[in-house]
Order: structure tokens, then C-alpha cells, then sequence
């Protein structure tokens, strides 16, 4: 079993949906939580950062961390063509030179 | 500004070519990381550099040998490898790694491959 698991997709909604991407983990030692975004043949951008459990919002994007079930997820409103890219997951646990791990990434296409 | 340049964007070496991927970061940061990613992949991990001494090596193979001449530049590299090593390698940078976390920025990458 993956210490990160993440649906590769694809997924494909239309514009202006909301967009749920989710990741689950098997490590209780993880404690940060990242989201970041990949266009195709570019480097990872990094979108949200959060600590230990609860949410954070920034602009048409909203992170969740519920450390209890082990879940993360972002959610994407007003979804644009723009987004379209690979959204990866990637976890932390405290100390250990701050080690990613990543899930594997979802495909996602919003369609005009 | 969050910016890490690597160079060069694109490399095209055979398999006997000595080569060298560059990495610069202006931010101040102390940790400096090589990745590789395989295409549909997450990135993986190969090398971790803190405060300018190598910490972390994932087992790779010395035909990569990575170099951090100053706290803004690291180096890898590349020697006799073989044609399973083309991929797009990544360059990230955080403020530091020994205490509490911060977020790791990464470079555009660049992309090889070998003949």
C-alpha cells in the first residue's frame, strides 16, 4: 500500500464547476499538507500550504486537512480552462530534512 | 519572488556524454533538492543539500553526482548514463530543512534525454 494515495483521473468537468480532488494517506506522522499544480512539460507550482488539521482558503481555492480520517482535498470553484493540469498531494511528517511525498497526481481538464 | 531557474530547458546526450544541469535560487533559501519525474509520475526524490552539505542521497546511482558550490547554486552532474535515466529533472528550494517546515519551490525542470 502507497503511503499516499490519489486518484490519477482523468477527470473532466465543465466550466465554471466545482472541482474536488482528494488524497488519503497512511501515515499518522505526516503534518503538512501541500497542493501543487503542474502544467504539462513545466515544474510543479506550489498552490496551498497547511499545517496540521483544519482549512484554508485562498482566492477561488479551498484546502482541507481532516487528520482524523486521514483525507485531504482541495476544491476548485468557478473552475476555468486555466485550471486544467495535474494536481499533485504532497505530505510531510515533522523533522526527517522535510521529505515530500507525493500522491500520484490527478489529470484535470475543465471544458469551455 | 519565488523564482528557481534551472538550466538548460532541454539536454539531448548519448550514453558515453559527460553533462551538467544547473540550479539557481535568489530567495535566500539554505535547502536546496534534485528530483526526478518520469512522465505521468510524481517527481521523486534524489538528492537533499542543507545549508550547502549533501543530507540525503535516495540510493541513487553515482553515474549522477550532484554539487552545491554556494548556498544559491546546485549542480548535477551527469555521466555514462543510460537511456531509463531520460526524464524531466526538477530543482527545488526552501528556506531551511532542520527546523519546522517550509515550503519547498520548484524550478521549471529540465528535460533530457538520452541516446
Amino acid at each position: 500500500q502507497k503511503e499516499v494515495e490519489q486518484d490519477p483521473g482523468p477527470l473532466s468537468v465543465p466550466e465554471g464547476a466545482i472541482v474536488s480532488l482528494n488524497c488519503t494517506y497512511s501515515n499518522s506522522a505526516f503534518q503538512y499538507f501541500m497542493w501543487y499544480r503542474q502544467y504539462s512539460r513545466k515544474g510543479p507550482e506550489l498552490l496551498m500550504y497547511t499545517y496540521s488539521s483544519g482549512n484554508k482558503e485562498d482566492g477561488r481555492f479551498t484546502a482541507q486537512v481532516d487528520k482524523s480520517s486521514k483525507y485531504i482535498s482541495l476544491f476548485i470553484r468557478d473552475s476555468q480552462p486555466s485550471d486544467s493540469a495535474t494536481y499533485l498531494c504532497a505530505m510531510s511528517a515533522v523533522g526527517g530534512a522535510q521529505k515530500l511525498v507525493f500522491g500520484q497526481g490527478t489529470r484535470l481538464t475543465i471544458n469551455p | 519572488d519565488t523564482e528557481v531557474t534551472q538550466t538548460p530547458k532541454h539536454l539531448v546526450m548519448g550514453m558515453t556524454n559527460k553533462k551538467s544541469l544547473k540550479c539557481e535560487q535568489h530567495m535566500g533559501h539554505r535547502a536546496m533538492y534534485w528530483y526526478k519525474q518520469k512522465a505521468k509520475k510524481p517527481p521523486e526524490l534524489m538528492f537533499v543539500y542543507s545549508y550547502e552539505k549533501l543530507s540525503i542521497n535516495e540510493s541513487v546511482p553515482s553515474r549522477f553526482s550532484p554539487e552545491c558550490p554556494n548556498s544559491s547554486l546546485l549542480n548535477l552532474h551527469l555521466h555514462a548514463l543510460q537511456p531509463e535515466d531520460s526524464a524531466l529533472y526538477l530543482c527545488a528550494s526552501s528556506q531551511d530543512n532542520l527546523a519546522g517546515y517550509y515550503e519547498q519551490y520548484f524550478g521549471p525542470g529540465t528535460r533530457l534525454t538520452v541516446t
